[in-house]
């Protein structure tokens, strides 16, 4: 596709409920990273993959998040047993190289737990 | 720890009116600088970037500068319109890593 596709836009969760983001990333991108951006917050980091590896997984928050992409392209971010504290904006991008090239994003998917 | 700091929006302008959005960092070692821009609805865009000290990045009529000696990037612009009302986000990318580190935004509101 023409961006960074994210599925679904929005989706509330109950809490204790196990949610899958979906991210798309442009074809042919080799990095892959996913952010969490709170209300009124910048993004934070999270996760970020080299093709199928996941080299950093330093910003995840707890065991709960899981970050997967396992051919190399589509990446699916897990949130086991929610919590109100989730609730955020998950912000996929992608890259085409490994390094020191522009990072673009997909729309995000609002996470609400309630 | 790393960080960055932006001035804290929203920021109201009339059209044709000067732009300035501070940035200032605190990073180790020699971090690329980022502007990035969040149009209503929109995904994260890049707006401008500088990789070295002294470099100044430009895009759209925006400016900034890398100042090493001030650790600032701060973000200029000398007639803005209607349409450059967003949320702007200043980030760094610390050589040899990949992850951004972003200010939390600040919001711009232009008026006719």
């Amino acid at each position: 596709g023409a961006g960074v596709s994210q599925s679904p836009r929005y989706k509330v969760a109950k809490r204790g409920q196990d949610v899958a983001l979906r991210c798309d990333p442009i074809s042919g991108h080799v990095s892959l990273f996913w952010y969490q951006q709170a209300l009124g917050q910048g993004p934070e980091f999270l996760t970020y993959f080299q093709n199928e590896a996941q080299l950093d997984k330093s910003g995840l928050p707890s065991d709960r998040f899981f970050a997967e992409r396992p051919e190399g392209s589509v990446s699916t971010l897990k949130i086991q047993r929610t919590q109100q504290e989730d609730s955020a904006v998950y912000l996929c991008a992608s890259s085409l190289e490994e390094i020191n090239t522009e990072a673009f994003f997909g729309q995000g998917t609002r996470l609400t737990v309630v | 720890g790393d960080s960055v700091t932006q001035m804290e929006g929203p920021v109201t302008l009339s059209e044709e009116a000067f732009l300035t959005i501070n940035c200032t960092y605190t990073a180790t070692g020699y971090p690329s600088l980022f502007w990035y821009v969040q149009y209503p609805g929109e995904g994260l865009q890049l707006l401008l970037k500088a990789t070295k000290a002294d470099d100044k990045g430009s895009n759209k009529g925006f400016e900034a500068t890398y100042r090493k000696e001030t650790t600032s990037f701060h973000l200029e612009k000398g007639s803005v319109q209607v349409s450059d009302s967003a949320v702007y986000f200043c980030a760094y990318m610390n050589t040899g890593f990949q992850k951004l580190v972003f200010g939390t935004g600040t919001r711009l509101l232009v008026s006719p």
